[in-house]
């Protein structure tokens, strides 16, 4: 069975600097995807970034990316030049193949300080 | 946009009621699904659709049932509601991931309390 793991419940960071949130995950599949959703509070969760894990190069949207490393099993989000909108809960999340479904990390609760 | 709409942004209701959490979406998506989000605990999976009148247990399908009669409405089904049930209830939908598009979109959740 696939785990994610995202071991930071909570992080912190001022505006203008860069934060980078851990996720680790388990799985046996060559076949598979890895997201990032972003849960503002009392908004609806977003999807943030997406990355195909037979794709060497690591994804970027704006001011977020990915490192992933994919015999290490690690898939960390680093938002650049963090801004107030970033406050919000972050999850990582697997997907097998063409499965459809996600399996989800805990979350993080990123809080960005002016 | 896509849209994905829940009946309820809270709820409230009392130990043993029949509860039915209502979900719409606009897309024409194939894939509906249901999840419960506690604190430490992330989202877990309750319920998957595929298609009309076609469901999936999720990792966590005990207590809870659903409907899919149309395409664009799933529900989510308490039965019997019991106080371990409090919780914040998601729902998503997605294109099929053969389709080359996995993303998928969240309603706004219910927060349900059971007393």
């Amino acid at each position: 069975a696939q785990t994610v793991t995202q071991s930071q419940p909570e992080m912190s960071v001022q505006e203008a600097e860069t934060v980078t949130l851990s996720c680790t995950y388990d799985t046996s599949e060559n076949n598979y995807y890895l997201f990032w959703y972003k849960q503002p509070p009392s908004r609806q969760m977003i999807l943030v970034i997406r990355q195909e894990a037979y794709k060497q190069q690591n994804a970027t949207e704006n001011r977020f990316s990915v490192n992933f490393q994919k015999a290490a099993k690690s898939f960390s989000l680093k938002i650049s030049d963090s801004q107030l909108g970033d406050t919000a809960m972050y999850f990582c999340a697997f997907m097998k193949g063409n499965t459809d479904k996600l399996i989800f990390g805990t979350g993080t609760r990123l809080q960005v300080f002016p | 946009d896509v849209k994905v709409t829940q009946s309820s942004r809270y709820l409230v209701k009392r130990t043993g009621e029949k509860v039915f959490l209502e979900c719409v979406q606009d897309m024409d998506h194939e894939n509906m699904f249901w999840y419960r989000q506690d604190p430490g605990l992330g989202l877990r999976l309750i319920y998957f659709s595929y298609d009309v009148k076609m469901k999936e247990k999720g990792d966590i399908p005990e207590g809870y049932s659903v409907s899919r009669e149309k395409k664009e409405r799933f529900s989510l089904i308490l039965e019997s509601a019991s106080t371990n049930q409090t919780s914040m209830y998601l729902c998503a939908s997605s294109p099929r991931a053969e389709t080359g598009t996995d993303t998928q979109y969240f309603g706004p959740g219910t927060r349900l309390t059971v007393l």
